[in-house]
């Protein structure tokens, strides 16, 4: 089965530091797609960050970076100079096939930004 | 470009009845997804739609849930008859297409079975 598993259900860090959210996924597929997606109060999420798991390079999208080490099958997230409006819950997210909807989530990391 | 648009935003109910949410994508797309979000987990697929037809239903427990999207636009889920771990708050998202298209997520109904 495949699954995605964030082992940190909550982190904070202070405003302009940088923040790392961990991520392993299992799966025997060969061709999938990773993402970080955010979710404020509002419940509507956002996608953060996206990486096909054929690049070797690390996705990178002004403020967030991942750190993508597939025999390991881990993903990170970076944040760095962390603003009060990225706190919100995290979740990573998988998928293959290329089908960037039919998600498989975990169960998220709730980060804090405190000023 | 108008969002993924989702009602009602809140809904309570009593077990054993009946519930419906509403869905209507953002224009032009094809792929229709319903999520259920359980609190403290992350989202989990119920269905995808691609136009009209179902592509993948395999976690809708269709003993109790049935979702159509009769000519290919807005969609409706439903819920006959709600039990207490119906609690959730329910997603909808749409894409342009199934494959290589990034998926934009409403910011869904939350519903409490009492």
């Amino acid at each position: 089965a495949q699954t995605v598993t964030q082992s940190q259900p909550e982190m904070s860090v202070q405003e302009a530091e940088t923040v790392t959210l961990s991520c392993t996924y299992d799966t025997s597929e060969s061709n999938y797609y990773l993402f970080w997606y955010k979710q404020p109060p509002s419940r509507q999420m956002i996608l953060v960050i996206r990486q096909e798991a054929y690049k070797q390079q690390n996705a990178t999208e002004n403020r967030f970076s991942v750190n993508f080490q597939k025999a390991a099958k881990s993903f990170s997230l970076k944040i760095s100079d962390s603003q009060l409006g990225d706190t919100a819950m995290y979740f990573c997210a998988f998928t293959h096939g290329g089908s960037q909807g039919n998600l498989i989530f975990g169960k998220g990391t709730k980060l804090s930004v405190k000023p | 470009e108008a969002g993924v648009a989702q009602s009602p935003r809140y809904k309570i109910i009593e077990k054993r009845q009946s519930v419906a949410f509403w869905c209507n994508p953002i224009s032009g797309h094809a792929t229709l997804y319903w999520y259920q979000q359980i609190l403290g987990q992350g989202p989990k697929l119920l269905i995808q739609f691609q136009n009209n037809g179902v592509v993948d239903d395999s976690q809708l427990p269709k003993d109790r849930f049935s979702a159509e999207r009769l000519k290919g636009v807005d969609s409706t889920l439903k819920i006959q008859p709600a039990k207490l771990e119906d609690s959730a708050v329910y997603l909808c998202a749409s894409s342009l297409s199934p494959m290589n298209t990034e998926a934009f997520f409403g910011q869904g109904t939350r519903l409490t079975v009492v």
